[in-house]
């Protein structure tokens, strides 16, 4: 099956840097989706971007389909920024995989 | 439009027993899928429904089953419980059979002791 990579697993910023999350894809993929887990587990949505560039306040996301990979920036990050980020990838309909997480910590 | 509800959100279940989980997708969504989030393995796909017909299974045993009503919720039973069935179950929806975006609900935890 796909393979997924996230890099880094653990990050630590101060507040206010900016950060940029890595995830490879060992296939071609019909769905990608960035994904916040918040503390009490649920996975909430960022971007679903199989292809191209989206931007929503302080977050961005490129996926360049052709090279199998996705990159997740943060700017100006905040301590509610906090938490494991996910990069889940489908090529088989419905059939998410998952990267392993990056765990950011945002410092005050 | 309410989002994806997930049923216990708790649970603590003894070895060898069995549980039933529920979801209820985003009205008008077809598609359901679940996930099972361990520490150890992160987060794993176990199975997807779509107009109730069992479309795609992971690699995980047959003590996993599920199911899809006519109304787009589904079900997910875990029969004779193990210590390693401990975990966030999750369960996603999504409105199309593929190339879409799916949605998350908020997860059941569930114990074995």
């Amino acid at each position: 099956g796909i393979q997924v990579e996230q890099s880094p697993p653990d990050l630590i910023l101060q507040e206010g840097a900016n950060s940029t999350l890595r995830c490879n894809f060992s296939d071609s993929v019909n769905n990608l989706q960035w994904f916040h887990q918040n503390p009490w587990g649920q996975l909430i949505n960022l971007f679903y971007i199989p292809s191209g560039t989206k931007q929503n306040g302080r977050l961005s996301a490129t996926t360049v389909a052709t090279e199998r990979y996705s990159l997740l920036y943060i700017s100006s990050s905040q301590t509610t920024d906090s938490g494991v980020y996910f990069c889940a990838v489908d090529n088989a309909g419905n059939m998410l995989t998952f990267g392993g997480g990056t765990r950011l910590m945002v410092k005050p | 439009k309410a989002g994806v509800t997930q049923t216990p959100r708790y649970l603590i279940k003894t070895r060898g027993q069995q549980v039933t989980l529920s979801c209820s997708p985003i009205s008008g969504h077809r598609s359901v899928s679940w996930y099972q989030q361990t520490p150890g393995q992160g987060l794993q796909f176990l199975f997807e429904y779509f107009s109730e017909t069992q479309r795609n299974k992971g690699n995980f045993p047959g003590r996993f089953s599920g199911r899809q009503f006519s109304n787009s919720r589904s079900e997910m039973n875990v029969s004779t419980l193990e210590l390693g069935d401990s975990a966030l179950y999750l369960c996603a929806s999504s409105s199309l059979p593929m190339n879409t975006e799916a949605f998350f609900g908020q997860g059941t935890r569930l114990t074995v002791v």
